[in-house]
């Protein structure tokens, strides 16, 4: 019974493969969010769909490409990898009316 | 820029102290959250602030705003091994109704038993 859950837990990947990453959040919540933590734990928004539509799309190279099917779920792919991406990245949502966001367990992205 | 930045980096205390943390941030706000981060997980929320509040409780938690210097503290009394974990500021700057959050760069918080 998981909230928000995210899969793989860990990615290890070659520079130049594409990937992507899955969540599902079980709250109910309208709006999902992709953020990146980068190694010195800082936190960056990059996406956030509302019942499917794109209403945040931060300076993120367009080789990340988020897809939200329904409103239960946000994938985020990425194409080309490169050393840089290298990150943990958190899928959170957040109801309409609640200003707080429940956020998953991150996957963990490196790539060699 | 940066919304918000944290202060101490790190903070290592022992078990019964007390542990305060602070935040600074640039623009206007409607709220600021408090988030804490344990090792290897994801993020936690603990306590929302309005722009219009002064203070807030939550058991142990007391958050504090001061709109006109833009900072905020969180303070943690009796601290337990359990509280070690990153905590970070976040505020929305303003952003309407998308919950755009801007994080901090957190504290480190180890309290030592």
């Amino acid at each position: 019974d998981t909230a928000v859950s995210q899969t793989p837990k860990y990615l290890v990947t070659q520079m130049g493969n594409d990937k992507s990453i899955k969540c599902e959040q079980n709250l109910g919540h309208d709006t999902m969010y992709w953020y990146k933590q980068d190694s010195k734990k800082f936190l960056k928004i990059m996406f956030s769909y509302n019942n499917k539509e794109l209403i945040i799309n931060e300076t993120v190279p367009n080789r990340f490409s988020p897809k939200s099917p329904d409103k239960a779920h946000l994938n985020l792919h990425i194409n080309s990898l490169e050393l840089g991406d290298s990150a943990v990245y958190f899928c959170a949502s957040m109801t309409g009316v609640e200003e707080t966001q429940y956020f998953g367990p991150g996957t963990r992205l490196l790539v060699l | 820029s940066q919304q918000g930045e944290e202060d101490p980096q790190a903070l290592s205390i022992q078990e019964g102290e007390n542990a305060t943390m602070n935040c600074s941030y640039k623009t206007s706000i409607n709220n600021l959250q408090w988030y804490r981060q344990n090792s290897g997980r994801g993020l936690v929320h603990l306590i929302l602030i309005r722009s219009n509040e002064r203070e807030k409780h939550s058991g142990r938690l007391r958050v504090t705003l001061d709109t006109s210097k833009k900072s905020s503290s969180l303070l943690i009394t009796a601290s337990r091994a359990a509280d070690t974990a990153s905590y970070f500021c976040a505020t929305d700057a303003g952003s309407g109704n998308t919950g755009k959050l801007i994080f901090g760069q957190g504290t480190t918080l180890q309290v030592k038993p």
